[in-house]
């Protein structure tokens, strides 16, 4: 059965640390990882990652994948109070059942920034 | 910005009502996709749908019907509402072709709470 395992459950941090959330995954057939920020209600897309070794990175944020390991970091520097939400991380994987691929998404990261 | 609606966003209801909560999207996407969230827990996949006149039941077991006649629509019923229903209902939508999910778009959740 796939797996996604993301930790730490939940982390507390001054505004301007810098944070590394973890993820960990079994996946049968595995496409890509994703990361997705949840704020109250909808998660809405970070990144999507498929190849080893290659960072994404979008203001200050970053994700890399390592597919030989099977996991991923994604980096936030100077953080803001704004960056408070739940972080979750996908994988994509083959399903029999009707063919096909679905994501299998971790718990979540619950992080949350204070002045 | 994704345009994916779910309506309605809070429903309280009592046991043994029939309801549908409603879910639409106006990107023309191909695949659409109903997930059930508790809180504190991860998004589990309970229907999909690959295009018009195609669903299919997720890795979590639901009580729940789906129907997609037409692109836009993935309405989610619950002929017999009961407690062990209430949870929050989010919608999704991608257009990765062939069996690929690739980035999701997510609707806003439909919280639903069944005394």
């Amino acid at each position: 059965e796939d797996k996604v395992v993301q930790s730490p459950l939940s982390l507390v941090v001054h505004e301007g640390d810098t944070v590394t959330l973890n993820c960990s995954y079994e996946v049968t057939n595995f496409r890509s990882l994703l990361w997705y920020k949840q704020e109250k209600k909808a998660p809405t897309f970070l990144f999507m990652l498929t190849s080893s070794g290659i960072e994404k990175k979008s203001g200050r944020l970053s994700s890399i994948l390592d597919k030989k390991e099977l996991f991923s970091i994604l980096n936030i520097t100077a953080t803001q109070t704004g960056d408070s939400a739940i972080y979750l991380c996908a994988v994509e994987g083959f399903i029999l059942t009707g063919g096909g691929n679905k994501l299998t998404f971790g718990t979540g990261t619950q992080l949350k920034v204070e002045l | 910005e994704a345009d994916i609606y779910q309506t309605p966003r809070y429903l309280v209801i009592g046991t043994g009502k029939k309801i549908t909560l409603e879910c639409s999207q106006t990107m023309g996407h191909d695949k659409m996709y109903w997930y059930q969230q508790d809180p504190g827990m991860e998004l589990h996949l309970i229907h999909y749908s690959y295009g018009v006149n195609s669903t299919e039941k997720g890795d979590l077991s639901s009580e729940s019907t789906v129907s997609r006649i037409r692109t836009e629509h993935f309405p989610l019923t619950l002929e017999s509402a009961r407690p062990s229903h209430t949870s929050q209902y989010l919608c999704a939508s991608s257009e990765d072709s062939g069996r690929a999910v690739g980035e999701q778009y997510f609707g806003p959740g439909t919280r639903l709470t069944v005394t």
